[in-house]
């Protein structure tokens, strides 16, 4: 079945670039019915969507984000990764990559997360 | 942004004994193509969330038959018929009918 994976620092400096990777596998990221998107979590906190993207690189982002985030695929790879740039304290979450199917507009499958905090 | 709003947020139950949770939006969540996107997730402690509902009342592949939605327009309510101890956690409404898709604020299911 299909997994997703994230990877990246757990610990990134205010003003810098945060960086994250999703690695799926059991199934391809070139399928065209699912999107791939980024969700996170602050501490103690509810859900919040960033982005998603097509395997064609279209992508869509949150609106309250979109100044500083990033969205992209790596179709060889079976890759998506997400960058932010410019964090402070309030990025720091557990961020989440998951999969959007497109008949039900949810969210199906999802990794485990990461922690990254800013500081 | 459409409000989604979940009550209660914490819910107390008896093993055995069902639990109800309202989601209630900010707008219609019916779309121009007639669907209505909106679905359910549970976090249990430590986890990742888990689809449990998609479009209002179809139950994910795996979901148990004790979990079922149901709702239209802007009132939206997962029921579950007789809680079991897997079932402790935070449960998550999300609408995807609007850009950009929001989620509710979490319902926290705990076993008293």
């Amino acid at each position: 079945q299909v997994q997703l994976q994230e990877s990246g620092p757990g610990l990134v400096k205010p003003s810098q670039t945060l960086s994250l990777t999703c690695t799926v596998s059991g199934g391809s990221i070139g399928s065209a019915d699912y999107y791939w998107s980024w969700v996170r979590q602050s501490p103690g906190k509810g859900l919040e969507w960033i982005a998603y993207i097509y395997y064609s690189g279209s992508a869509y982002y949150s609106p309250s984000l979109k100044s500083r985030v990033t969205i992209s695929v790596d179709t060889s790879k079976n890759q998506f990764s997400l960058k932010v740039n410019s964090v402070t304290a309030a990025d720091t979450a557990v961020y989440y990559c998951a999969r959007r199917e497109l008949d039900g507009d949810a969210f199906d499958i999802w990794g485990q997360g990461t922690m990254v905090t800013v500081s | 942004d459409i409000v989604m709003t979940q009550t209660p947020l914490s819910s107390p139950v008896t093993l055995g004994q069902p639990a109800s949770i309202s989601c209630r939006s900010s707008q219609s969540l019916v779309h121009s193509n007639g669907n209505t996107y909106l679905s359910w997730l549970q976090q249990r402690p430590g986890q990742p969330p888990r689809l449990l509902i998609y479009k209002v009342s179809n139950r994910f592949s795996g979901v148990p038959d004790r979990f079922s939605g149901s709702g239209a327009g802007t009132d939206f309510t997962l029921k579950i018929s007789r809680v079991e101890a897997e079932d402790v956690g935070v449960y998550y409404c999300m609408q995807a009918t609007h850009f950009p898709r929001t989620f509710g604020q979490g319902t926290k299911v705990e076993i008293k």
